[in-house]
């Protein structure tokens, strides 16, 4: 099993430039989060997905988007990149039941924005 | 809103060793307690949880105390091997607030051999 999968690992954008960010999980999980990391911080949550079809904003959902193509799948987009958007991006998903279970990461996208 | 905070930002600790990483959270509503290890380039890697029902769990080297009259968490790591170098985080989970996760700002922990 291949747990959680983010593409791309790097990329670099310009300022302006448009970019998708996409996660894959394969745990037949139904909740799937966003989450953004920079320098001497802790995760912050920018977008989650409870259930298929469904989405909302976590802490810092300015200037992204997301789309939860399937069960599968849940994308995070970058309609106009900022330099301030320059981090390293981690996809998670967990099985949502009536306790808490953890959530399980991809090993993220660096993106630098220039 | 949630703050979680770790006391350390780094330990050194020689191999063999026990380490202790210490986490405090301000939201007495958290009731899932989560321990996450980070290695450089990768996610972060679940260790061991804890429900709020509970005030000690063990796994494999690993022990997590809660402490929830003073809102506290710690994780024990007994003979630290090189392997355990990275960056530890807890994160905090409250079913009032939508079971999200909030993360403390990480505690690296470098193992000398």
């Amino acid at each position: 099993n291949a747990g959680v999968t983010q593409t791309p690992k790097f990329q670099v954008l310009k300022t302006g430039q448009s970019m998708t960010l996409q996660c894959a999980q394969d745990m037949n999980h139904n909740s799937m989060y966003w989450y953004r990391q920079d320098p001497g911080m802790g995760l912050r949550l920018i977008y989650y997905s409870a259930s298929e079809g469904t989405t909302d904003k976590g802490e810092v959902p300015n200037g992204y988007n997301v789309s939860r193509l399937n069960k599968r799948e849940f994308s995070l987009r970058l309609e106009s990149a900022a330099p301030s958007q320059t981090s390293v991006y981690f996809c998670a998903s967990t099985l949502q039941r009536q306790g808490q279970t953890p959530q399980h990461f991809g090993d993220g996208t660096r993106l630098s924005i220039l | 809103g949630e703050s979680v905070g770790l006391h350390l930002p780094t330990l050194s600790v020689q191999e063999g060793d026990n380490s202790i990483i210490n986490c405090a959270y301000s939201n007495s509503a958290s009731d899932y307690f989560i321990w996450y290890k980070q290695e450089s380039g990768k996610g972060p890697q679940f260790i061991i949880d804890i429900r709020s029902n509970m005030d000690k769990r063990q796994g494999q080297r690993v022990t997590v105390l809660l402490n929830k009259t003073v809102k506290h968490l710690s994780l024990q790591i007994a003979a630290t091997q090189p392997g355990d170098s990275a960056v530890y985080f807890c994160a905090v989970v409250s079913q009032a607030a939508g079971n999200k996760l909030t993360f403390g700002g990480g505690t690296r922990v470098l193992v000398k051999p």
